[in-house]
């Protein structure tokens, strides 16, 4: 299993251009989620799912959507990119049990708007 | 919603010392609390967590606290060693928010030969 993968690992946008950011995983897990990091203020959500078809906002969606047509896929676009965006973002699954698990990480993609 | 607060943001120690990282959360509905570790570059990986129907949980140098009462849990590390050092984050994460984690801040250990 390659677990979450995604790409692409290093990007530079121009104020004002879009782009989707990938992230696969074959976990077959139900949930996942986008975060991004950025120093001191550890990792904030931007939107997660719960199953394919369904998705919601978490603390920071602003300037980003997402959608989940398949169990495997969650892709996050950046509409307009702003510099107030250039973070290191991190997707991340989990299964479903009959409480919380364990998050599994992808290897993170790190934006920078100029 | 949740705040998770973490204490200290850096936490220098001498190899073979304790470290002992604390966190505080807001909401009494929060019931898993897992504790990652992020090396420089990498990825977050679960080092160990806790549910709330537990009080403290080990796993080899490892070690996590819960207060259930106070909203309060921490990590221990004995016996540091240099491959130690990393960013250590807290989360909390409340029933049927599957997956919707809120972080800690994140605390640097440094471990010093």
């Amino acid at each position: 299993n390659a677990g979450v993968t995604q790409t692409p690992k290093f990007q530079v946008l121009k104020t004002g251009q879009s782009m989707t950011l990938q992230c696969a995983q074959d976990m077959n897990h139900e949930y996942m989620s986008w975060y991004r990091q950025d120093p001191g203020m550890g990792l904030r959500l931007i939107h997660y799912s719960v199953g394919a078809g369904i998705t919601d906002q978490g603390e920071v969606p602003n300037g980003y959507n997402v959608s989940r047509s398949t169990t495997e896929d969650f892709p996050l676009r950046l509409l307009s990119a702003a510099p107030s965006q250039t973070s290191v973002y991190f997707c991340a699954s989990s299964y479903r049990t009959g409480a919380n698990s364990e998050a599994f990480f992808g290897q993170g993609t790190r934006l920078t708007v100029v | 919603g949740e705040n998770v607060e973490q204490h200290p943001s850096t936490l220098s120690v001498q190899e073979g010392d304790s470290a002992v990282i604390k966190c505080t959360y807001s909401d009494s509905a929060s019931n898993y609390f897992p504790w990652y570790k992020q090396e420089l570059g990498k990825r977050p990986q679960l080092i160990i967590d806790i549910r709330s129907n537990v009080g403290e949980k080990k796993d080899q140098r490892i070690a996590v606290t819960l207060n259930k009462t106070a909203k309060h849990f921490s990590l221990h590390i004995t016996e540091t060693q240099p491959e130690d050092s990393a960013v250590y984050f807290c989360a909390a994460s409340m029933a049927d928010s599957w997956g919707k984690l809120q972080f800690g801040a994140g605390t640097q250990v440094v471990v010093t030969p």
